[in-house]
């Protein structure tokens, strides 16, 4: 399974833009790359989930650069409601065990 | 949006008694998980279920533990004696499972807080 690295904290302020960067330098071929958000005492929540280039949805963007080492998560014009803690996985294939890692604790600050 | 549910949200029990969660996972996914998440720590994986079969567990997921999909709607994970270091968030998850895809996105539920005495 490939692991990821990805920093354990970060601080941002209302209206910026976050960037939370992964590190996956064992990636399979096969390996999507998913972000989940999780708030205290919830589930993990789908945020996103791409192969390379670019991916974007209606809460974040995602980028992937072309040896798919790395990705990095994009969240425009945080709000305070976006403290969270945000997780990188790497895998794929039905069936397939997700591994968490501690995730990047996201604190939005007014 | 079609999610994931599961009820109990909170269960408290003693030490030793038997306890059932229940999930329902989203109607036309065909893998089921079940992940749990002690206090402060990460969330750990612990089965999938495809086809009425336990495909993958991890090593938390011993003979204490069981899984069952009574009827086409409800997935279970049932421990049989609680213990102590069983108190944690119990989260279900599933999965379309299209085959031949690569990708595979799992949709968790908001978890039962299971809290043993």
């Amino acid at each position: 399974l490939a692991k990821t690295t990805q920093p354990i904290s970060m601080d941002s302020y209302e209206g910026q833009e976050v960037n939370i960067t992964c590190s996956h330098n064992n990636i399979a071929t096969n390996d999507y790359i998913t972000w989940y958000q999780q708030f205290p005492s919830q589930g993990p929540r789908f945020i996103i989930q791409g192969y390379k280039t670019k991916v974007t949805n209606e809460v974040a963007s995602l980028f992937i650069p072309a040896d798919r080492k790395s990705s990095t998560l994009s969240l425009p014009r945080v709000s305070l409601s976006d403290t969270a803690v945000y997780y990188c996985l790497v895998g794929g294939g039905a069936g397939n065990m997700l591994t968490f890692g501690g995730g990047t604790r996201l604190m939005v600050k007014p | 949006e079609p999610e994931v549910t599961q009820t109990p949200s909170h269960q408290v029990t003693q030490m030793g008694q038997e306890v059932i969660l229940r999930c329902v996972p989203i109607s036309n996914h065909l893998y089921f998980y079940w992940y749990r998440q002690i206090l402060g720590q990460k969330v750990e994986f612990l089965v999938s279920f495809y086809n009425n079969e336990i495909s993958e567990k991890s090593e938390i997921f011993d003979d204490q533990f069981s899984v069952e999909r009574p009827d086409g709607s409800n997935f279970t994970l049932k421990i049989r004696s609680t213990k102590l270091e069983d108190s944690a968030m119990y989260f279900c998850a599933s999965s379309r499972g299209l085959a031949g895809q690569g990708r595979d996105t799992q949709y968790f539920g908001p978890g039962t807080r299971l809290t043993v005495l």
